[in-house]
């Protein structure tokens, strides 16, 4: 079974670009997340998806951060415009409905903004 | 609100030397422990975890437990290898099991043999 697959592993990017990062999280998990880890951190909570629903969003900056989950499968989290700040690890993970927390994380996307 | 302190690393051992990597939390209410691990070039991945007062999760080796009385989870293993150099998140959840997970710095683990 595959496991929750994201792209790209790494980016580099200016400041003020764009950038979008993808997940695909394991078959039948409807519940997503994203996360974001600075160096040296724990990861913090984004955004949570119960299939296409975000649930939480509390923490996710929305002046410059948004997320999608169409079709409940795939998501997408877009940064524009990139700050300094941005530069993270961005983990999606995945878990079955009342999956008691047991989440299955990605590799994760280092993001990089000079 | 409530957190997870971990240990500082990174810790430095000896191979099949005892290991123990303190956490403790502030939680409102009774939340659930969990020990993540992230293994080099890897996701995290959960290790064990326990839900309520004095419950042992154990995986691999380590054991857990959950001490309410001094907000404690801490993780031990009594003979370390060369492949359990990690990163070790603890991590609790707010809400019981419908809730998000709150996690602590991590504690690196060097295992020389």
């Amino acid at each position: 079974e595959a496991g929750v697959v994201q792209s790209p592993r790494y980016k580099i990017i200016e400041k003020k670009q764009p950038v979008a990062f993808w997940c695909n999280p394991i078959s039948g998990h409807n519940t997503l997340y994203w996360y974001r880890q600075n160096l040296g951190q724990g990861p913090e909570l984004l955004i949570r998806y119960e299939n296409e629903e975000a649930v939480d969003d509390s923490q996710l900056p929305k002046d410059r951060f948004s997320a999608e989950r169409l079709k409940g499968v795939d998501s997408t989290l877009k940064i524009q415009p990139a700050e300094l700040g941005d530069s993270a690890v961005y983990l999606c993970a995945s878990s079955l409905p009342g999956g008691a927390n047991v989440l299955t994380f990605g590799a994760g996307s280092r993001l990089t903004v000079l | 609100g409530n957190s997870v302190t971990q240990m500082e690393g990174p810790v430095t051992l000896s191979e099949e030397a005892f290991l123990t990597i303190n956490c403790t939390y502030t939680a409102t209410g009774y939340p659930s422990l969990f020990w993540y691990v992230q293994y080099p070039g890897e996701g995290l991945q959960l290790l064990l975890k326990a839900t309520k007062a004095d419950d042992k999760g154990s995986n691999k080796g380590f054991e857990a437990t959950y001490r309410k009385e001094t907000t404690s989870f801490h993780l031990e293993k009594g003979s370390v290898q060369v492949s359990d150099s990690a990163v070790y998140f603890c991590a609790l959840s707010e809400g019981g099991s419908q809730g998000n997970l709150i996690f602590g710095k991590g504690t690196k683990l060097s295992v020389k043999p």
